[in-house]
C-alpha cells in the first residue's frame, strides 16, 4: 500500500512571492505522482503529473514539481504566486501497474492563501 | 470536455435514513470512484468500479455500498445514515486501465442530523 504526507496544512504567502508546497510519499513499488488543485466550491482539477522521464514536471498556471526518488518527495513550486492561486492543493499517488484502475491515494491537502 | 455530474450540491438527511448519492459521467469511462473529503484528512476512497456491475472496496467502505447498473452511472448508498457520515462526497471517473487522470464532479455536501 502507498501513502502520501503533505507536510504543511496551511501556507500563507504574499502575492508575487515564491511558494513551495511539500509532499512526501511512501510505496514499495513504482508510482505515478500527481498534484490536484481545488478552488472554492469546485471539484478537483489536475495541475500536473509525473509518470516517467524527466524529473522536473511543468503544469498549468506556471506550477512545476520535481520528483526526487531518493527522498521520496514530489514538491510543488511556483516562482511568483497570484491572488487567484488561493486554493487547496492535493498531492496524490498511484501504483504504476494497470491493475490499480487509476485509483489514487491523496494527501491531507495544503491550503494556500495568497495575500495582497 | 468530460463532464462528471453529481445530482445534488447540498443534501440534509436524518440519522437512520437511507441516502442515495448519484453520479453520471458522459465520456464512456470504464472507471468510476467515490471519495469522501474531510478537513485535515484529504480525500479517502470509499468504493470504486472498473466496469458495469463490478465494484471494489476502497479504504473506508464501512457503512456504504455502491451500485453500477449502467456504465455512465455510479451510485453511493448510505444504508443507515449516521452523523459521522456528514462530509463532502466527490465522484470521479477515468478511462481504461491507464487511468492517468481523474475527472471530478463538483461534490455533494451531505449533512446528517
Amino acid at each position: 500500500a502507498q501513502s502520501v504526507t503533505q507536510l504543511d496544512s496551511q501556507v500563507p504567502v504574499f502575492e508575487e512571492a515564491p511558494v513551495e508546497l511539500r509532499c512526501n510519499y511512501s510505496s514499495s513499488v513504482s508510482v505515478y505522482l500527481f498534484w490536484y488543485v481545488q478552488y472554492p466550491n469546485q471539484g478537483l482539477q489536475l495541475l500536473l503529473k509525473y509518470l516517467s522521464g524527466s524529473t522536473l514536471v511543468k503544469g498549468i498556471n506556471g506550477f512545476e514539481a520535481e520528483f526526487n526518488k531518493s527522498q521520496t518527495s514530489f514538491h510543488l513550486r511556483k516562482p511568483s504566486v497570484h491572488i487567484s492561486d488561493t486554493a487547496e492543493y492535493f498531492c496524490a499517488v498511484r501504483t504504476s501497474g494497470t491493475t490499480s484502475y487509476g485509483k489514487l491515494t491523496f494527501g491531507q491537502g495544503t491550503i494556500l492563501t495568497v495575500h495582497p | 470536455d468530460v463532464k462528471v455530474t453529481q445530482s445534488s450540491r447540498y443534501l440534509v438527511k436524518r440519522t437512520g435514513e437511507k441516502v442515495f448519492l448519484e453520479c453520471v459521467q458522459d465520456m464512456d469511462h470504464e472507471n468510476m470512484f467515490w471519495y469522501r473529503q474531510d478537513p485535515g484528512l484529504g480525500l479517502r476512497l470509499i468504493y470504486f468500479s472498473y466496469d458495469v456491475k463490478m465494484k471494489e472496496k476502497g479504504d473506508i467502505p464501512e457503512g456504504y455500498s455502491v451500485s453500477r447498473e449502467k456504465k455512465e452511472r455510479f451510485s453511493l448508498i448510505l444504508e443507515s445514515a449516521s452523523t459521522n457520515q456528514t462530509s463532502m462526497y466527490l465522484c470521479a471517473s477515468s478511462p481504461g486501465t491507464g487511468g492517468e487522470k481523474l475527472f471530478f464532479g463538483s461534490g455533494t455536501q451531505l449533512s446528517v442530523l
